[in-house]
């Protein structure tokens, strides 16, 4: 069966620093792949999503980037953080090219604060 | 992108049947209309989905008008783990667009 493992569940990083987020997913090849971040009280933001190795494509400008080193592993970045970077980040998974017919999958998420 | 519109929050009682609208009325003929729910401090949780006929599973139904423009996300009996912020989402043809709304949020009284 197909699993999505993301970490750490938890983070609490200085203004200034960097982050990275890991994805991977197990149990399926060529996965779509999202993140998306939920600000407190708000709802999910898309970020970035990738169909591919080193394809991603970035919904919305901002502080962070994305990239795809493996056809399973999805790994978010940044910097140098902000405070306004704060939130609940959470990748996913859907079946490759499944003309919108499955089901996507989510991780349990990283809670991020910024400090 | 065709987007949906969802009353921001609803109240249930216990086993009780639950009855969650939502608004499409730039659906493409493409379009499938997906369900997701979101537990306190968790990932979304897939429900249901369905093109154009009622959809049944184990967790719920879902109730698609015959133009399309609305649908219906029926729990049959809440419990109070039923409690979570449930969105309808749109998905299109290519399967890329993933995007979620404000969502619903249910609360369910014992």
């Amino acid at each position: 069966s197909q699993t999505i493992h993301q970490w750490p569940a938890t983070l609490v990083q200085p203004v200034g620093s960097p982050l990275s987020l890991e994805c991977t997913v197990e149990g399926t090849s060529n996965p779509n792949l999202y993140w998306y971040r939920q600000a407190a009280g708000r709802g999910l933001q898309l970020l970035f999503y990738s169909v591919g190795i080193g394809q991603i494509s970035s919904e919305v400008p901002q502080n962070l980037s994305a990239s795809r080193p493996q056809d399973r592993q999805f790994i978010l970045s940044s910097k140098k953080l902000l405070l306004s970077d704060s939130g609940f980040y959470l990748c996913a998974w859907s079946v490759l090219w499944d003309r919108g017919n499955t089901e996507a999958f989510f991780g349990q998420g990283t809670r991020l604060t910024v400090v | 992108d065709a987007k949906t519109t969802q009353p921001n929050s609803m109240e249930s009682n216990e086993e009780e049947p639950v009855h969650l609208p939502c608004n499409h009325s730039t659906i493409s003929g493409t379009d499938y209309i997906h369900w997701y729910r979101q537990l306190p401090s968790q990932g979304p949780e897939y429900v249901i989905h369905g093109l154009t006929s009622n959809v049944n599973n184990r967790m719920a139904s879902l109730a698609i008008a015959e133009d399309r423009k609305s649908s219906t996300l029926i729990l049959h009996r809440a419990t109070l783990r039923d409690a979570a912020v449930y969105y309808c989402i749109l998905r299109d043809v290519t399967g890329y667009a993933l995007n979620f709304g404000k969502g619903t949020s249910l609360l369910v009284t014992p």
